[in-house]
Order: C-alpha cells, then sequence, then structure tokens
C-alpha cells in the first residue's frame, strides 16, 4: 500500500458543472499523476506534477486543470463536465527506487449526465 | 499514433499452462518497460518490469522478456492460475518525470 487516497470513489455529476477530484499521499514523493481509464483506450495520462506547483500536461489535458499547494495533495478539476468525461480516473505516485514503478490508487468512477 | 500496441484485447488459458502476453511498441527513447494487473474496480498494481539494459527478468512464475531490436516486450506466467485472471497493461517510461505510456490492455482468462 502506497498511502494513496482518492476522493470521492463515486459521482455523478450533471453536464456542465464544475467537479474536482482530489488524490491524497502519506508518503511525500514528488511526482504524482492523473490518468483516465476508458474501454479500448487502456490508461492515458491527463496531468502530472513533478513538485508543488509544478504540472504539466499530458496526453488527454483538455477540459481539465489540476493543482498542486502542498506535497500531499493532487487535484483534477473538469472545469465544465461532458459526457465524454464520464471515467475512470486513477491517481498514481513514482517511487524512485530505481525502477521507476507507478503506484496506483483505486479509482474515483465519474458519470456525467 | 499509438505508441503502445497490446494487439490481442484477450487471452484465454488452461490453468497450469504458460500465458504469454504480448507488447509492441514504436519509439526508441522507452528505456524502462512495466507490467501492470488489474482487477476490477481496483486500481493497476505493478507485477514486473525491466530495463533496456536487460533482455529477461525473472520474479517466481512472472517472467518478463525485452527484444529491443524488434521493440517487442512479452510477460510469461508459468503455471498460469486462475488467481491470475485480469487485465494485464503493458506500460513504458523514457525520458523524465517518470510519466508511463499504456498499451490498451489484455484480458487474461484462466480457466480452472
Amino acid at each position: 500500500d502506497a498511502g494513496i487516497t482518492q476522493s470521492p470513489r463515486h459521482k455523478v455529476t450533471e453536464t456542465g458543472t464544475p467537479v474536482t477530484l482530489r488524490c491524497h499521499q502519506t508518503e511525500n514523493h514528488r511526482y504524482m499523476y492523473w490518468y483516465r481509464q476508458d474501454p479500448g483506450h487502456g490508461l492515458r495520462l491527463i496531468h502530472y506534477s513533478y513538485g508543488v506547483k509544478d504540472t504539466d500536461k499530458g496526453e488527454v489535458s483538455d477540459g481539465y486543470s489540476v493543482s498542486r499547494s502542498k506535497t500531499e495533495d493532487f487535484l483534477l478539476t473538469l472545469e465544465s463536465a461532458t459526457s465524454s468525461q464520464t471515467s475512470v480516473y486513477f491517481c498514481a505516485i513514482s517511487v524512485r527506487t530505481g525502477n521507476t514503478e507507478a503506484f496506483f490508487g483505486q479509482g474515483t468512477r465519474l458519470t456525467v449526465v | 499514433d499509438q505508441q503502445v500496441k497490446q494487439n490481442s484485447p484477450s487471452l484465454s488459458v488452461q490453468e497450469g499452462r504458460i500465458s504469454i502476453l504480448n507488447c509492441d511498441y514504436t519509439n526508441s527513447m522507452f528505456d524502462y518497460f512495466l507490467w501492470y494487473k488489474k482487477y476490477p474496480a481496483e486500481g493497476p498494481t505493478f507485477l514486473i518490469s525491466i530495463s533496456s539494459i536487460k533482455d529477461k527478468n525473472e520474479d517466481g512464475r512472472f517472467t518478463v522478456f525485452l527484444n529491443k531490436s524488434a521493440k517487442h516486450l512479452s510477460l510469461h506466467i508459468v503455471p498460469s492460475q486462475p488467481g491470475d485472471s485480469a487485465v494485464y497493461f503493458c506500460a513504458l517510461s523514457g525520458g523524465s518525470n517518470y510519466k508511463l505510456t499504456f498499451g490498451k490492455g489484455t484480458l487474461l482468462t484462466v480457466n480452472p
């Protein structure tokens, strides 16, 4: 267990509303990531962070923003939710043990109606 | 343009036999190669990895092979067990920031 907690675990929201997902880690790791998983697409990187206030875009960043004001929390915001953002969202941290493996949270299932 | 391809969406094997999962990639910049296992309603869990300087890595029943010239990665599970039934993703890393690029996954079903 890498000490990653995602909240909420499930959410249903209406089109056009803003939504914020939270990822919290207890291990003080520098690198954090947000992925989404969709059928037929595997996991795709949305945004990532390499330190407090240091973030960058991933492969599918349109319609999403992130913030990291402290090491332990990485927030993903859907500024105006659309049905195409219905997905399962995973947060991950990278543990620099020399193997570059990432450890994932349990996911947030978001449904936009 | 898909950089990482898992061309078999599903694979079914008998308990006790070998499972072979494959992954192809296009970009030579990747220098670390990983396999993740995912059960429904859970996050992916790290299984095994290999760096670009090696061609084989073993961990118990799991062996990963890397053929850099062919840009091909495979995961062998021997012997396969029903509990191995899950979706398996290959994930590749290269450059800074340790970002992972995933394949689409292969659903492995191990039949008792």
